[in-house]
């Protein structure tokens, strides 16, 4: 299996500009979460889906923030508009049930100059 | 509430040397599991363990061990003649099992660098 993918990986960006990160899951996982690694606040959720169905979106920051998953194996997390304070390494997650196993992706570098 | 504890912030030590980097939890939950993640410069997050909260028997794989005591709430990882390879981020992570909510919650994390 190829793991989690994530594109882009770098994004470089203005502010006021929208930022559209992409997540692939594994095959088969059927929770799927977009993480946020910053240096003052480490790890933190953003939210999670399980079975394409959002769960708990209580760590969106604000209303710039949006996330879809139309299907299984595709998510999306927009921002709309950017800001500097948002840039950030963001992480896409899955794991099957049953497991409990979180895989992650390699991860977006994004940066809102 | 749960809450994960990374006191080490910062572990320097020399090739072959053991080091155990060390974890504290807190949660509500009868049921939950705990994780440990590698973080290595690349940048991605690489899963290294599972344990459940049933399970207190200690788990060793090559050079990593898990030592994991209810009684104190911890579950310390241990590397065993560490390698120059082994640098990196290292992140505790734990997910209560009582409520459904599936997120892990992370410790800061503890980077450990090791020397030649």
């Amino acid at each position: 299996d190829a793991g989690v993918i994530q594109s882009p990986r770098h994004e470089v960006t203005e502010m006021g500009q929208e930022v559209t990160l992409r997540c692939k899951p594994i095959s088969g996982h059927n929770s799927l979460f977009w993480y946020r690694q910053t240096m003052m606040r480490g790890l933190e959720l953003l939210i999670y889906f399980n079975n394409n169905v959002p769960i708990d979106d209580s760590g969106m920051p604000e209303d710039r923030f949006s996330a879809k998953m139309p299907n299984a194996s595709f998510s999306t997390l927009k921002i709309q508009p950017s800001e500097p304070r948002d840039s950030a390494v963001y992480f896409c997650a899955s794991v099957s049930e049953g497991t409990y196993e979180q895989y992650f992706g390699p991860g977006t570098r994004l940066t809102v100059t | 509430a749960q809450k994960v504890t990374q006191a080490q912030t910062e572990i320097s030590v020399v090739e072959k040397e053991d080091v155990t980097l060390d974890c504290v939890y807190e949660t509500r939950d009868t049921t939950y599991y705990l994780f440990w993640y590698k973080q290595p410069p690349s940048g991605e997050l690489v899963f290294l363990i599972r344990r459940n909260s049933f399970d207190e028997q200690n788990e060793i794989s090559g050079r990593y061990s898990w030592n994991f005591q209810k009684s104190t709430s911890s579950f310390n990882f241990t590397i065993t003649a560490s390698q120059v390879v082994d640098s990196a981020v290292y992140f505790c992570a734990l997910r209560g099992m009582d409520t459904g909510r599936r997120a892990l919650t992370f410790g800061s994390g503890t980077r450990l660098q090791v020397q030649p």
